[in-house]
């Protein structure tokens, strides 16, 4: 079945560090991919996505580029602050109605000043 | 914006009582999911619906049930709680009619049985 990994946590870094948070997957067919956020004490928020290959989500600062050769949508950021610190999920959806996006495992991000 | 609500944040339950999980959105969507969320194993689909009266297993429904009487409500209902079923409870919904459609989620609830 499908499935999304992405490396393993906690990630450590000092502010203006750059960041990447590594996402693979594996999927019958052609799936949007996601990066979800969750800051302490809340639900989880869509920070951006992808719906076929070669498109790049950003937002705040974040890209990820989904790569069908490689099937992958790594996250990166190019100075990250002590706000960013929190838990990235990579998230991916087939393309048919009545389907959950499959979460990876999450990976924790802490900044420090 | 699409707002989706829990019930309640924080919640602590005894052993063997029934404990409901309430979850609302208000955007009209076809699709709801419950998950649970625990350290070092991300997030676990428990159940989900694709319309009202339906219901699909996600791959840890046992010891929990779903209803979904209305569109914009979905609940999950713990039959009989027990200890291992301490954990951060998601609710999420999502309207997939365009491919891309992401999930919205609700705050989380914290439940904790003793």
């Amino acid at each position: 079945g499908d499935s999304v990994t992405q490396m393993e946590g906690p990630v450590t870094l000092s502010e203006e560090a750059f960041l990447t948070i590594n996402c693979t997957y594996t999927a019958t067919g052609y799936p949007s991919l996601f990066w979800y956020v969750q800051y302490p004490g809340e639900g989880l928020q869509l920070l951006l996505k992808a719906t076929k290959a070669d498109d790049k989500g950003s937002n705040k600062g974040f890209e990820a580029t989904y790569r069908k050769e490689t099937t992958s949508f790594h996250l990166e950021k190019g100075s990250v602050q002590v706000s960013d610190s929190a838990v990235y999920f990579c998230a991916l959806s087939e393309r048919q109605a009545g389907t959950a996006l499959i979460f990876g495992k999450g990976t924790t991000l802490s900044v420090s000043s | 914006d699409v707002k989706v609500t829990q019930s309640s944040r924080y919640l602590v339950k005894r052993t063997g009582e029934k404990v409901f999980l309430e979850c609302v959105q208000d955007m009209d969507h076809e699709n709801m999911f419950w998950y649970r969320q625990d350290p070092g194993l991300g997030l676990r689909l428990i159940y989900f619906s694709y319309d009202v009266k339906m219901k699909e297993k996600g791959d840890i429904p046992e010891g929990y049930s779903v209803s979904r009487e209305k569109k914009e409500r979905f609940s999950l209902i713990l039959e009989s709680a027990s200890t291992n079923q301490t954990s951060m409870y998601l609710c999420a919904s999502r309207k997939i009619d365009r491919p891309g459609d992401e999930q919205y989620f609700g705050p989380g609830t914290r439940l904790t049985v003793t």
